[in-house]
């Protein structure tokens, strides 16, 4: 059974604060993605990596950043947060690199900026 | 890059009557199409797929049909239950060269009315 967990499941964090979010895998699997759920506009990628230290920017990525150190984690950074990040983030991952591959999703963190 | 439209954005239906969620797509490279079920508070979870091969699946009530012709797809849930109330995601996914792409529609709300 594929885990993917989330560091936080609800964060409060002020303007300007630099945050982290952080997704794990346990299933050894190659691709994992970060996205924002807002209410209207489903999901949106931010950033995704395919390869330890490797990364891609998505549909929105200004204001965040991502780490990949190693295989089973994937970081998201909010750089110096602002209220119109408040949202929820959602990590996800895949096991491959074919199009078929099914996409497991972490249980998300609703961030909150004051 | 690839765009999907999903509709409608909520839906309200007796138990026991059918519902029809509709999501179309725009890029012929798209071959393989989930749909996700995102309970409140809880992880999106691939409920479907289909790939690009296939033109219907089934899978107790739920079913997903597909036409490539026309870039669309469409789930389908019969004999609802207040369980299957939730957002319901479709997604088109293609393999680029740079990994996985996801790109997921707006959500529909369904309401099952016991």
């Amino acid at each position: 059974d594929v885990k993917v967990t989330q560091s936080s499941r609800y964060l409060v964090k002020r303007t300007g604060e630099k945050v982290f979010l952080e997704c794990v895998q346990d299933m050894d699997h190659e691709n994992m993605f970060w996205y924002r759920q807002d209410p209207g506009l489903g999901l949106r990628l931010i950033y995704f990596s395919y390869d330890v230290k490797m990364k891609e920017k998505g549909d929105i990525p200004e204001g965040y950043s991502v780490s990949r150190e190693k295989k089973e984690r994937f970081s998201l950074i909010l750089e110096s947060a602002s209220t119109n990040q408040t949202s929820m983030y959602l990590c996800a991952s895949i096991k491959g690199t074919r199009s078929t591959d099914t996409q497991y999703f972490g249980p998300g963190t609703r961030l909150t900026v004051l | 890059g690839e765009n999907v439209e999903q509709h409608p954005s909520t839906l309200s239906v007796q138990e026991g009557d059918s519902a029809v969620i509709k999501c179309t797509y725009s890029d012929s490279a798209s071959n393989y199409f989930p749909w996700y079920k995102q309970e409140l508070g809880k992880r999106p979870q691939l409920i479907i797929d289909i790939r690009s091969n296939v033109g219907e699946k089934k899978d107790q009530r739920i079913a997903v049909t597909l036409n490539k012709t026309a870039k669309h797809f469409s789930l389908h849930i019969t004999e609802t239950q207040p369980e299957d109330s939730a957002v319901y995601f479709c997604a088109a996914s293609m393999l680029s060269t740079i990994g996985n792409q996801f790109y997921f529609g707006t959500g529909t709300s369904l309401t099952v009315i016991p």
